[in-house]
């Protein structure tokens, strides 16, 4: 049973766009949850995280918001680049202290 | 490198022979993961070291499959008695224990080919 699920596999957006990339949960007992992106032949490299204690974090053209009540969330990249083009896996623990569960990953192309 | 560190980066092995894939993590990382990435698949999580801790296997999929991590620090995946299925890209991560705002820092991973 998949416990992080990421429900669209590929998603194209024009540069200068904003891409809206989604991700659910079905353990409520999550509290932590990271975003990973990844270029083919390459490991996953750290985007930006956000913990239950808050809806949104921001960095730079990144933005994580959280809503716990219907365990979604979602990563948006404004303004969309070419070099965003990857592959964006949404993840979660329970603690800090747990395992980090990923999930299937959604593939972005970013249109010049 | 201050990178994770994994090796060999491509393993080509018969159906049946055994393959062992090392991991070193960045020094002082505490947590260890091991993570299989099968093609057009996401991230399988395999088993999970942190400190002293017993690890966390749950995510091994059969018995064929094992893992140590010595001093708490280089770490083994071994697979006995390999099969088609187990062909795919094999990633190690570590990470401090983790405040807030903790993360994984990824190998480039092992890539498994099982003939």
């Amino acid at each position: 049973d998949q416990q992080v699920k990421q429900n669209s596999p590929s998603l194209s957006v024009q540069e200068g766009r904003i891409s809206i990339l989604n991700c659910d949960y079905t353990n409520s007992m999550f509290d932590y949850f990271l975003w990973y992106k990844k270029y083919p032949a390459e490991g996953p490299t750290f985007l930006i995280s956000i913990s239950s204690i808050k809806d949104k974090n921001e960095d730079g053209r990144f933005t994580v918001f959280l809503n716990k009540s219907a365990k979604h969330l979602s990563l948006h990249i404004v303004p969309s680049q070419p070099g965003d083009s990857a592959v964006y896996f949404c993840a979660a623990s329970e603690t800090s202290y747990d395992k980090v569960i990923f999930g299937p990953g959604t593939s972005l192309s970013v249109i010049p | 490198g201050a990178g994770v560190s994994q090796s060999p980066s491509n393993k080509v092995t018969e159906k049946g022979k055994d393959v062992e894939l090392r991991c070193d993590p960045i020094s002082g990382h505490t947590a260890l993961y091991w993570y299989r990435q099968s093609l057009g698949q996401g991230l399988e999580f395999l088993i999970y070291f942190q400190g002293n801790s017993a690890p966390d296997k749950s995510g091994l999929p059969s018995d064929r499959f094992s893992a140590e991590r010595t001093g708490g620090s280089v770490s083994t995946l071994t697979i006995q008695r390999t099969q088609q299925e187990d062909s795919a890209v094999y990633l190690c991560a570590s990470s401090l224990v983790r405040g807030q705002a903790g993360e994984l820092f990824f190998g480039e991973g092992s890539r498994l080919t099982v003939l």
